[in-house]
């Protein structure tokens, strides 16, 4: 039979414009939250981290914000390339312990 | 700089083999994970380790499932024996206190 598997949200943006990925977090004490990148065939690559007493973070071509008070989480991703198209992975995590990762979200980017 | 070291990069066997999954850390890092990701159930963590003393294991899925961690640079994850559910590709990450999680390329296993 067919095999039934998760269904990533998948964000479909041109190339050169800004992607903008949501995540919805779990744990209100959470006080460390990381985004992923991972391409086909790889493990997850570190994109950018945020710590909970900052609200946004900028790295180059990308930034973090971080809502708390509805547990929200974004990146934001500027002049999006071709090589940004891969699946984008939000994780928190309390005290330094183990990190809880989000489903993920799909990034295709069209040329 | 040399990263996450996972070994092999694919195994193919048969159900009821035992399949061992090895994992270099980076030199330094304190705390060891293991993951697994299917298509169905996402990324999970199994087990992670602090200063080689396993601290959390509740997500080993049953008893043929085990992890060691020997000395500061190596980790196994062993599957005793091995069931065609097992397939999945296994990440090892590496890490140390409030620093992310650097992943290995991982192992992809497939048990027929």
């Amino acid at each position: 039979g067919e095999s039934v598997g998760l269904h990533l949200p998948t964000l479909s943006v041109q190339e050169g414009d800004n992607s903008i990925i949501n995540c919805a977090y779990s744990n209100s004490a959470s006080d460390y939250f990381i985004w992923y990148k991972q391409e086909s065939g790889k493990g997850p690559q570190f994109i950018i981290d945020i710590r909970s007493n900052m609200d946004k973070r900028q790295g180059q071509r990308v930034t973090v914000l971080l809502n708390k008070t509805v547990k929200h989480l974004s990146l934001q991703i500027a002049a999006t390339q071709p090589g940004d198209s891969a699946v984008y992975f939000c994780a928190e995590t309390y005290q330094g312990g183990k990190l809880i990762f989000g489903q993920g979200t799909e990034l295709s980017v069209k040329p | 700089d040399a990263g996450v070291i996972q070994s092999p990069r694919h195994e193919v066997t048969e159900m009821g083999q035992e399949v061992t999954l090895r994992c270099k850390p980076i030199s330094g890092h304190n705390s060891l994970f293991w993951y697994r990701q299917t298509m169905m159930r996402g990324l999970e963590l199994l087990i992670y380790f602090n200063n080689n003393v396993p601290i959390d294991d509740s997500g080993m899925p049953e008893d043929r499932f085990s992890a060691k961690m020997p000395n500061a640079s190596f980790s196994t994850l062993k599957i005793q024996p091995s069931e065609p559910r097992d397939s999945a590709v296994y990440f090892c990450a590496s890490g140390t206190g409030y620093q992310p999680q650097h992943f290995g390329d991982g192992t992809r296993l497939s048990i027929l």
